[in-house]
């Protein structure tokens, strides 16, 4: 069990560019999640894929974003035209679809819009 | 009515001591209560959680009591060490979805030597 893993670990962008980040779930985890977390707050859910289909996107995610789970393994997270506002760490999360099955965060991805 | 409000913000504690952060939902649905610990630049490690059935659960130095009727459920830290200062969150979510957690503010602890 090598964790979820995520890239890059800050990313540093400027206002309008399209950023990427990836997350390698625990590899039998069949559920993945992403969250944004800002300074001094609990994370907020984004969205979340069952293997590859993504059966729920929350309010919070604008169409700048969009998020692929391709072959249900690894996702990506894409910001398109990025705000400051977007400026925040974003985590990703797995578990197995399984009642009471506990989540496990990565290290997530720290991103900076000046 | 999807809240989870946590208190206190903040907490210092001597070591040694016990570190009691509280959780309040209005939720009903909830029935899986986890809470997780976050050091700076590192994402939440799950401690425990607890399901509605039952009213304390106790994993080392860490345990949850929640009271169903109240809607609160609380995190206490016994012995409490410097090793333990971090941020605290309290969750909610359905036990069919553990992923889609609604988490409190955060309380950040500070046990001092």
């Amino acid at each position: 069990d090598t964790g979820v893993s995520q890239n890059p670990r800050h990313k540093i962008t400027k206002r309008g560019q399209n950023v990427t980040f990836r997350c390698d779930p625990i590899s039998e985890h069949n559920r993945l999640y992403w969250y944004r977390q800002t300074l001094g707050q609990g994370p907020e859910f984004l969205t979340y894929f069952q293997n590859e289909a993504q059966l729920e996107k929350s309010r919070l995610l604008s169409d700048r974003f969009s998020a692929e789970r391709p072959k249900g393994s690894f996702s990506t997270l894409e910001i398109q035209r990025t705000e400051q506002g977007d400026s925040a760490m974003y985590l990703c999360a797995s578990t197995l679809s399984r009642v009471n099955s506990p989540l496990h965060f990565g290290n997530g991805t720290r991103l900076t819009v000046t | 009515q999807q809240q989870v409000k946590q208190s206190p913000q903040s907490l210092i504690v001597q070591k040694g001591g016990i570190s009691i952060i509280n959780c309040a939902y209005e939720n009903t649905a909830f029935d899986y209560f986890p809470w997780y610990q976050q050091f700076p630049g590192k994402g939440p490690a799950l401690l425990i959680a607890i399901r509605p059935d039952v009213s304390e659960k106790k994993e080392g130095r860490f345990t949850i009591s929640f009271n169903k009727s109240a809607k609160q459920f609380s995190l206490h830290i016994m012995d409490s060490q410097p090793g333990d200062s971090a941020t605290y969150f309290c969750a909610a979510s359905k036990a069919g979805n553990t992923g889609k957690l609604i988490f409190g503010q955060g309380t950040t602890l500070q046990v001092k030597p």
